[in-house]
């Protein structure tokens, strides 16, 4: 079992849909959770952080973190096509590194 | 600025000729990183350090070799580099392991 897991897609939302996209991980003991976006061809860039269980907003981010289920989610609301990216999961394993999915990618189509 | 420098961006190589791809940030981070990305396996750390002078090895260390002697700067280094080395390479750092990362622009590397 990978540590960190994601739909790969590609995930295909209309604009101004609400995106969602997912990730599991392995470790129970993980504390901090990354969701990064990641243009074609440019690197990867910090979206949202979340640390407790629950919902944290931003803009229009939301991540949720259910650490009983071991699950990560981030919803983007009002999807522009801007925000066609891949987007990367990442969790911090022992506080010592950090450990990435796959990657989702999504295309908002006008 | 804030940045994270790498270098070169761009390089074919042949097998065995070893190489070195510069890393530098500007901020001061104690945390510096080596990834390798590949289509469909995302983002997989080669090597770490959480200070000067201390390394670790990630998940895919395997035929490389990183130094940390000054606070900016974190060379990887291919000693004898192979076809299975072709890859698109990230530097990222951090104030610790557990922070934001900030990345480098990236450094695809060919083996032929």
């Amino acid at each position: 079992q990978k540590e960190v897991e994601q739909n790969s897609g590609p995930l295909s939302v209309p604009e101004g849909a609400i995106a969602s996209l997912n990730c599991t991980y392995s470790d129970r003991g993980s504390q901090s959770f990354f969701w990064y976006r990641q243009y074609s061809g440019k690197s990867p860039e910090l979206i949202m952080f979340i640390y407790s269980n629950g919902d944290k907003e931003d803009g229009r981010f939301t991540a949720q973190l259910n650490k009983a289920s071991q699950y990560v989610s981030l919803l983007i609301r009002d999807s522009q096509p801007s925000d066609s990216a891949t987007y990367l999961c990442a969790v911090n394993i022992n506080n010592n590194d950090m450990r990435f999915g796959a990657g989702t990618r999504l295309t908002v189509k006008p | 600025e804030a940045q994270v420098t790498q270098n070169p961006r761009y390089l074919i190589t042949v097998t065995g000729k070893k190489l070195t791809v510069t890393c530098s940030q500007n901020m001061n981070h104690e945390y510096m990183s080596w990834y390798r990305q590949d289509p469909g396996l995302g983002l997989r750390q080669i090597y770490y350090s959480m200070n000067v002078e201390v390394t670790d090895k990630g998940d895919v260390p395997e035929g490389y070799k990183v130094s940390r002697k000054e606070k900016r700067n974190f060379p990887l280094i291919l000693e004898s580099p192979s076809p299975n080395q072709t890859s698109l390479y990230f530097c990222a750092s951090s104030w610790g392991a557990a922070g934001e990362l900030f990345f480098g622009e990236g450094s695809r590397l060919t083996v032929l």
